[in-house]
């Protein structure tokens, strides 16, 4: 059971947006910067967004990032073949001392 | 660019020992805090430890606390997991993964390894 609560599995079609939710807690989202990772099947995690919005660079604006209270979310617009993967949200958790992860988002292009 | 490899994985039988490493490249490696994060076959990703730039304060999850110790060589930037009592449940790839920041305190990774696979069997 993650400290993060993520839908198992989300799906759409190219060109359109979807939307991933991740729920959290006062010790965790609640007080923390949320992160994103994107894993493509058999390849490491790969940080799409971190302080709630902001993207490293080379990570195109197709992906953003927002907070409000105890949850957060992520949304890919101009949706693509290759974006198919596993999408994991994350955060600190001041009660625990450490990071924290939900069970992961897992994207079907249709 | 950032570069982290990981070896020492393999396969243990419970109660035995392993001790994994990751070399460090492309980055001020003294300078940032270092995670290890696992993930069990199949399931999703759960942080195992970190470690400040200094290595003067590293912080544990609770399901290995006591067991597994983070160190860090910064001479040789190197980071390493000296994992102890191992029991079934620690079968997974460990990934070591680079900070954003330099204490370990609130911070999360932002460049990750490949993972080397640990498997704990009887």
């Amino acid at each position: 059971q993650s400290v993060l609560t993520q839908p198992p599995s989300a799906s759409g079609t190219p060109g359109r947006m979807v939307t991933f939710s991740c729920s959290g807690s006062s010790s965790n989202i609640g007080s923390n910067h949320v992160y994103w990772y994107q894993q493509i099947p058999g390849a490491a995690p790969k940080l799409l967004i971190y302080r709630n919005n902001q993207r490293p660079s080379g990570v195109p604006d197709r992906f953003s990032g927002s907070k409000s209270g105890t949850s957060a979310s992520l949304a890919i617009s101009g949706l693509r073949s290759d974006d198919e993967a596993d999408y994991y949200c994350a955060a600190w958790d001041d009660s625990l001392s450490g990071p924290v992860f939900g069970g992961g988002t897992k994207l079907t292009v249709l | 660019q950032v570069q982290l490899v990981e070896s020492g994985g393999g396969v243990v039988q419970p109660g035995r020992s392993l001790r994994l490493s990751c070399a460090a490249s492309g980055f001020s490696f003294n300078s940032f805090a270092m995670h290890w994060v696992r993930q069990a076959p199949g399931k999703g990703l759960e942080w195992v430890a970190v470690i400040s730039d200094d290595g003067s304060k590293k912080f544990y999850a609770g399901s290995v606390k006591g067991r597994f110790t983070i160190s860090r060589d910064n001479s040789r930037t190197t980071l390493s997991l000296q994992m102890n009592s191992l029991r079934v449940e620690d079968t997974a790839l460990y990934y070591c993964a680079k900070d954003r920041g330099s204490s370990g305190w609130r911070g999360l990774p932002d460049y990750w390894g490949q993972g080397t696979l640990v498997t704990v069997f009887s």
